[in-house]
C-alpha cells in the first residue's frame, strides 16, 4: 500500500493567517482526499483532489477558504486561509479507491491550533 | 445524508479486560464498512473492510462482525493491552461516498 508523508505535523497559528499542509505519496495515485476532524466530531471530507482538474469540494467547504493544489500524481497541498479558532482541527490527507475491498491510506495528520 | 454513529464515545478498561463497541450506519445502498485504528500522532490504520452481511473478520485479538440488514457492526477486543489504546473509527461507504463516525476512544490501563 502507499506511504504518505504529511507535514507539518502540528502548528499553532495566529487568527487571520494561512497555513499550507503538504502531502507526498510514494506512488502515483489518481485521487487524494483531504479530511478534517474537529474536536469530538467525525472525520469529515473537505474535498477530493484530482490531478489536472479543480478539486471537488463537499457541502460546507469552499475553495476560497480551503484552496487545494494537485500539481502531479504524487503530491497535493491544502491551505487553510484566513484562519479562525474554529479551524482548530486535525487535518488528514488520504488516498484510496472508494469501491475497493481495502481501506484508505492516511497521512499522519496535521494538528492545527488557531489562537 | 449518511449518518454513522459510534458508541460509546470513550471507554476506559483494565488490562486483560475484553471490550466491544458499536458502529451503526444506514442500511440502504450499502457497499462496505471499514474499521480503522488511530493512535495519537500516527496515521489511521485500516483494520478491516467488510462487505457481506454476516461477515466476521479477525486480526489477532481484534475481531469485527457486520449486520447490513439492521445497519450495525461490532468491534471486539479480547484481553485488552495498553498498546490497544487508540481511537477506533468506522466508516460506511456506498457507491458514491464514504462517511466516518466520530470514533470510540479506548484507554487501556495497565
Amino acid at each position: 500500500s502507499a506511504v504518505i508523508s504529511q507535514k507539518p505535523s502540528r502548528d499553532i497559528c495566529q487568527r487571520g493567517t494561512s497555513l499550507t499542509i503538504q502531502c507526498q505519496v510514494d506512488s502515483q495515485v489518481t485521487m487524494m482526499f483531504w479530511y478534517r476532524q474537529q474536536p469530538g466530531q467525525s472525520l469529515t471530507l473537505i474535498a477530493t483532489a484530482n490531478q489536472g482538474s479543480e478539486a471537488t469540494y463537499e457541502s460546507g467547504f469552499v475553495i476560497d477558504k480551503f484552496p487545494i493544489s494537485r500539481p502531479n500524481l504524487t503530491f497535493s497541498t491544502l491551505t487553510v486561509s484566513n484562519m479562525s479558532p474554529e479551524d482548530s482541527s486535525i487535518y488528514l490527507c488520504s488516498v484510496g479507491i472508494l469501491l475497493a475491498n481495502y481501506g484508505y491510506t492516511f497521512g499522519s495528520g496535521t494538528r492545527l491550533t488557531v489562537v | 445524508i449518511l449518518n454513522v454513529e459510534q458508541s460509546p464515545q470513550s471507554l476506559h478498561v483494565q488490562e486483560g479486560d475484553s471490550t466491544n463497541f458499536t458502529c451503526s450506519f444506514p442500511s440502504s445502498n450499502f457497499y462496505a464498512l471499514h474499521w480503522y485504528r488511530w493512535e495519537t500522532a500516527k496515521s489511521p490504520e485500516a483494520l478491516f473492510v467488510m462487505t457481506l452481511n454476516g461477515d466476521e473478520k479477525k486480526k489477532g485479538r481484534i475481531s469485527a462482525t457486520l449486520n447490513t440488514k439492521e445497519g450495525y457492526s461490532y468491534l471486539y477486543i479480547k484481553g485488552s493491552q495498553p498498546e490497544d489504546s487508540a481511537t477506533y473509527l468506522c466508516a460506511f461507504s456506498n457507491n458514491n461516498d464514504m462517511r466516518f463516525g466520530a470514533g470510540t476512544r479506548l484507554t487501556v490501563k495497565p
